[in-house]
């Protein structure tokens, strides 16, 4: 069965710090990695990771996918308090790539 | 729209009732999802629309779920007979059609949270 795995579930830091986030996956005939940012109700979007060892840059925010050791790191530098949120990880694969399979996602809360 | 809209943002029933969820997905968005999200527990997929094709249902819990869309737009998720089990937050979201939702994301609307007392 595929299954997307999130680590850690919860994280408290305080302000400037920098956090890395972890999703592993084992996903039949993978094909992409997305990350979300979800805050109250509705996720956003922040990346989408598709080949092995290109970093996504957001501002403070990166990301990379190792498709041989079958995970994605989200990091955060210098973070701020508007960081709190849930952070989802998700993937899909070639044969049906409409069901994301979602992780349980990191509740990061940044401390002023 | 500017976004996925949907409503009620809060809705609380009694066990045993019907309840309807409404979403608006973004204009030229062909692709609409239904999600739900309970507790401690991650997204879960329910049924996908895509332009004129059939629906795929295959997320739905049970056949007390359902749901449509009218003109290829503004869909609707309906619950029969509500049970606790079914509380939950119900996100809706959108894409453009084909590859669009992997290469520019899904936009979620900001979803209706159900409480069945």
């Amino acid at each position: 069965e595929d299954k997307v795995v999130q680590s850690p579930l919860s994280l408290v830091v305080h302000e400037g710090d920098t956090v890395t986030l972890n999703c592993s996956y084992e996903v039949t005939n993978f094909r992409s990695l997305l990350w979300y940012k979800q805050e109250k109700k509705a996720p956003t979007f922040l990346f989408m990771l598709t080949s092995s060892g290109i970093e996504k840059k957001s501002g403070r925010l990166s990301s990379i996918l190792d498709k041989k050791e079958l995970f994605s790191i989200l990091n955060i530098t210098a973070t701020q308090t508007g960081d709190s949120a849930i952070y989802l990880c998700a993937a899909t694969n070639a044969g049906n790539n409409r069901k994301l399979i979602w992780g349980l996602g990191t509740s990061l809360a940044v401390n002023p | 729209g500017a976004g996925v809209s949907q409503s009620p943002s809060n809705k609380v029933t009694e066990k045993g009732k019907d309840v309807e969820l409404r979403c608006d997905p973004i204009s030229g968005h062909t692709a609409l999802y239904w999600y739900r999200q309970s507790l401690g527990q991650g997204l879960e997929f329910l049924i996908y629309f895509q332009g004129n094709s059939a629906p795929d249902k295959s997320g739905l819990p049970s056949d007390r779920f359902s749901a449509e869309r009218t003109g290829g737009s503004v869909s609707t998720l309906t619950i029969q007979r509500t049970q606790q089990e079914d509380s939950a937050v119900y996100l809706c979201a959108s894409s453009l059609p084909g590859r669009g939702g992997l290469y520019y994301g899904y936009t979620f609307g900001s979803g209706t949270r159900l409480t069945v007392v």
